[in-house]
């Protein structure tokens, strides 16, 4: 089946560390990956996607990059600040395209520490 | 540019009363819609999506129910909510050309 496995978190920081945050999935089709990021009692908002092998996602300095060898897409980010302070979703689309549900990971919090 | 809303903010129910929770989205047409439930400490769990008015797929069996009266809006619903049904619930619609989803601020309800 589908699925995505995140790490562990709280992952805790201090400002302007480098953050990775570790995903990897199961597909049995040819996903899109995306990253999403939630912070405190709002909505999920998107980061950044990937849609093919060696795609590589940006925004806000953050970056990640799908690789279908390892069947990963970490983010990463060189210098985080204390507004990134959130909690960080990985999440595929099984088919890629337009079949609409995602399947998201538990969710890893970050705080990032002045 | 698109936007979606959801309403109420926060709710405060008792066991065995009804639930009505609307998510109207504005500035796209025959969007795809998804209800997701968000409970403390977990990931997120898809309950309903739509594609269509009136064309709903339940993804897990529960006490909620969903109906898509208009193009644009989507409703969840319960007859009776129990304490197991607390958690924060998100809106969420997207294209029917491309998979990211876009999500709404969320209605935090808490059953006592």
């Amino acid at each position: 089946g589908n699925s995505v496995t995140q790490m562990e978190g709280p992952v805790t920081l201090s400002e302007e560390a480098f953050l990775t945050i570790n995903c990897t999935y199961t597909a049995t089709g040819y996903p899109s990956l995306f990253w999403y990021v939630q912070y405190p009692g709002e909505g999920l908002q998107l980061l950044l996607k990937a849609t093919k092998a060696d795609d590589k996602g940006s925004n806000k300095g953050f970056e990640a990059t799908y690789r279908k060898e390892t069947t990963s897409f970490h983010l990463e980010k060189g210098s985080v600040q204390v507004s990134d302070s959130a909690v960080y979703f990985c999440a595929l689309s099984p088919y890629g395209g337009s079949q609409g549900n995602l399947i998201f990971g538990k969710g890893t919090k970050l705080s990032v520490k002045p | 540019s698109q936007t979606i809303h959801q309403w109420p903010a926060t709710l405060v129910q008792p066991v065995g009363s009804p639930l009505s929770l609307e998510c109207t989205v504005e500035g796209t047409s025959n969007p795809n819609l998804y209800w997701y439930r968000q409970a403390a400490g977990r990931g997120l769990q898809l309950l309903f999506y739509s594609v269509g008015i009136g064309q709903i797929s339940s993804e897990v069996p529960q006490n909620l129910s969903a109906s898509r009266p208009q193009d644009r809006q989507f409703i969840l619903s319960s007859k009776k909510l129990l304490l197991s049904d607390s958690g924060f619930y998100l809106c969420a619609w997207s294209t029917t050309r491309a998979d990211e989803q876009y999500f709404g601020p969320g209605t935090r309800l808490t059953v006592t």
